[in-house]
This record gives structure tokens, C-alpha cells and sequence, in this order.
């Protein structure tokens, strides 16, 4: 069974940095590119980056490029986004997902809350 | 502002068939993904590229693609259909991903 388990969120100040990471496993890891997505609270789903297979290509959202760095360790299964700079707009879900075709994603995890306030 | 574009709500009887729609001109060149998201829970992969629906998602879930709109139609809906429903594709430059405002179907 394919699991993603995000983990690292939390509460930080406006200007702070906070890394998430997503655990993966039941798959074959290091053959999936990989995905971040939030949501703030009430509102819909805004895709955050895109990491290839190898790490080889790597994308962001406006809104975040140049604060947000997204990484993965295939040996340890795991996929992460470091989080600088952050802004109150910043405050989301944000949830990891397999992708399959560079625009969809297959499967998801549960989503860790990232709180971005004074 | 997103570069697709969802009605914010639709509504439907229970038992009928619903269209939901995803307007974007990036759709002329890539095709929609669907979603739907119940409350408290993770996204949910429907439909994607020209034909294709996942494993376990029954085939009352379509989709297709015309000019610049994308739609998901759901024949003989359920109660437990119930939900928010997004698209998403790439964007116009073809590297990054857009998703749709949402919708939320009302089942009546």
C-alpha cells in the first residue's frame, strides 16, 4: 500500500523557516517525481513544486520561488521543503503527492499544517 | 489569480448526471486532471489525460476536452458524492502546474 506521511509542521513567526518532510513508502520511490501542494484554511489547492526523479529538474510556484527549496533523499525515501522566509500567506496544509503525468497526482498524504503568525 | 477557471458551486439531484466544467486556455494543449476532495481529507485522483481513471474509481467518473474547457461528468450521482472538485493541468509555459478555483457540488 502507498504511504506518504508528511511531518515538520507547526507554528512560526512572519520572516521564520521551518522545513516539512514527507516518509514514502509501498512504492518504488526513486521511479516517481514528486510534488508539493497546500491549501490554505477554506481555500483551494495551490500547487508549490516539482522535483524529478533525480532531482534533475525542479520547479516552483511564483509565490514561492527564491523562499522555497524543495529536496529528496532516495535512499532514505524521503522528500522535503525548506521553508525560508515565510509570510502569514504562507499558512496551509501542505500535503505531498505522487505525480504521473507532471500534472497528476495519484497519491496523496494526509497533510501537515504549517501556521505562519505573530 | 488561477489560469483555470470552476463555477464556485453547482448542484445536483441525486440520481442524476452532473457536468463540471474548467475553463483555461493552457487546456488547448494539455489535458485536465480531476479531483475531489471531502471535508478533513486529502485530494483524490478522478480522471486524467485523454481517458484514464485511476484504480477503484468507478466509471460513473468521465472525462473530456473541447478547445479551451475541460469537464468531469458524473452519471447517477451519489449522496456520497458530495464534495469539492478541482482540476488541474500545466500552465501555459508547460513547467509548472495550475489548479482550478474548486467547485463544490451540492447533492440534492
Amino acid at each position: 500500500e502507498v504511504q506518504l506521511v508528511e511531518s515538520g509542521g507547526g507554528l512560526v513567526k512572519p520572516g521564520g523557516s521551518l522545513r516539512v518532510s514527507c516518509a514514502a513508502s509501498g512504492f518504488n520511490f526513486s521511479s516517481h517525481s514528486l510534488n508539493w501542494v497546500r491549501q490554505a484554511p477554506g481555500k483551494g489547492l495551490e500547487w508549490v513544486s516539482f522535483i524529478s526523479t533525480t532531482g534533475s529538474y525542479i520547479y516552483y510556484a511564483d509565490s514561492v520561488k527564491g523562499r522555497f527549496t524543495i529536496s529528496r533523499d532516495n535512499a532514505r525515501n524521503s522528500l522535503y521543503l525548506q521553508m525560508n522566509s515565510l509570510r502569514t500567506e504562507d499558512t496551509a496544509v501542505y500535503y505531498c503527492a505522487t505525480d504521473i503525468t507532471g500534472s497528476s497526482f495519484d497519491n496523496w498524504g494526509q497533510g501537515t499544517l504549517v501556521t505562519v503568525s505573530s | 489569480s488561477s489560469e483555470l477557471t470552476q463555477d464556485p458551486a453547482v448542484s445536483v439531484v441525486l440520481g442524476q448526471t452532473v457536468r463540471i466544467t474548467c475553463h483555461g486556455e493552457s487546456l488547448r494543449k494539455y489535458y485536465a486532471s480531476w479531483y475531489h476532495q471531502k471535508a478533513g481529507q486529502a485530494p483524490v485522483l478522478l480522471f486524467y489525460g485523454e481517458d484514464k481513471r485511476p484504480s477503484g474509481i468507478p466509471d460513473r467518473f468521465s472525462g473530456s476536452n473541447s478547445g479551451n474547457t475541460a469537464s468531469l461528468t458524473i452519471t447517477g450521482v451519489r449522496a456520497e458524492d458530495e464534495a469539492d472538485y478541482y482540476c488541474s493541468s500545466r500552465d501555459r509555459s508547460g513547467n509548472l502546474v495550475v489548479f482550478g478555483g474548486g467547485t463544490k457540488l451540492t447533492v440534492l
